[in-house]
């Protein structure tokens, strides 16, 4: 079975400050990877995804994520930070179900922004 | 473009009453679609999926069901809601190509006293 570890709760940097949040996982095959977002009381929005070629991926806001399988992880970046970013990350892992894709996501990582 | 709405936005309701959250999706036919749970601190669990009308596949044991009654709509039930069904349920669609990627409602919040 898949799994996903966020080593970190909570991240504080400064606004305009570089950002970078963890994201290992385990799976069996090539893993579908991808990143969301969520604002307090809100849904979850797709920030990328990773499939498979290029292994640095863009997202919107001006994030990216780069899959390393040797190291098993999809670590998200920005280079600078604002404001508007505070929010709970999540990383998941898809795997195949029946018939679908099956997502399994790691516990979040909260992210607070200093100005 | 496709949107997904869920209903109602947030609910209080006693120990022991039914309970019955719907979600829709419009702009696409014959999604994959998906319930989940988001409680405190324990990121999100994935309850149900359904891959077609009547077909529903459960995640957790619980006393929880679902039900999609049409291609776009899919409904969470419960007979006698328990104080630990308190929580954030997110509804998702997919598509059904090999590279599923989710999209998520906006989410009910569900406290139940």
């Amino acid at each position: 079975a898949q799994s996903v570890t966020q080593p970190d709760i909570h991240i504080t940097v400064s606004e305009g400050a570089s950002l970078e949040l963890r994201c290992n996982y385990s799976y069996g095959a090539t893993p579908y990877l991808f990143w969301y977002v969520q604002s307090p009381g809100q849904g979850l929005q797709l920030l990328l995804k990773y499939f498979s070629g290029d292994t640095l991926v863009q997202g919107i806001k001006g994030f990216e994520a780069e899959f390393k399988r040797s190291q098993s992880s999809f670590n998200l970046r920005k280079p600078s930070v604002h404001w508007s970013d505070a929010a709970e990350y999540f990383c998941a892992v898809a795997g195949a179900g029946a018939g679908s894709y099956q997502l399994t996501f790691g516990k979040g990582t909260k992210l607070s922004v200093i100005p | 473009s496709q949107t997904i709405h869920q209903w109602p936005a947030t609910l209080v309701q006693p120990v022991g009453s039914p309970l019955s959250l719907e979600c829709t999706v419009e702009g696409t036919s014959n999604p994959n679609l998906y319930w989940y749970r988001q409680a405190a601190g324990r990121g999100l669990q994935l309850l149900f999926y359904s891959v077609g009308i009547g077909q529903i596949s459960s995640e957790v044991p619980q006393n929880l069901s679902a039900s999609r009654p049409q291609d776009r709509q899919f409904i969470l039930s419960s007979k006698k809601l328990l104080l630990s069904d308190s929580g954030f349920y997110l509804c998702a669609w997919g598509g059904t190509g090999d590279t599923d990627t989710q999209y998520f409602g906006p989410g009910t919040r569900l406290t139940v006293l």
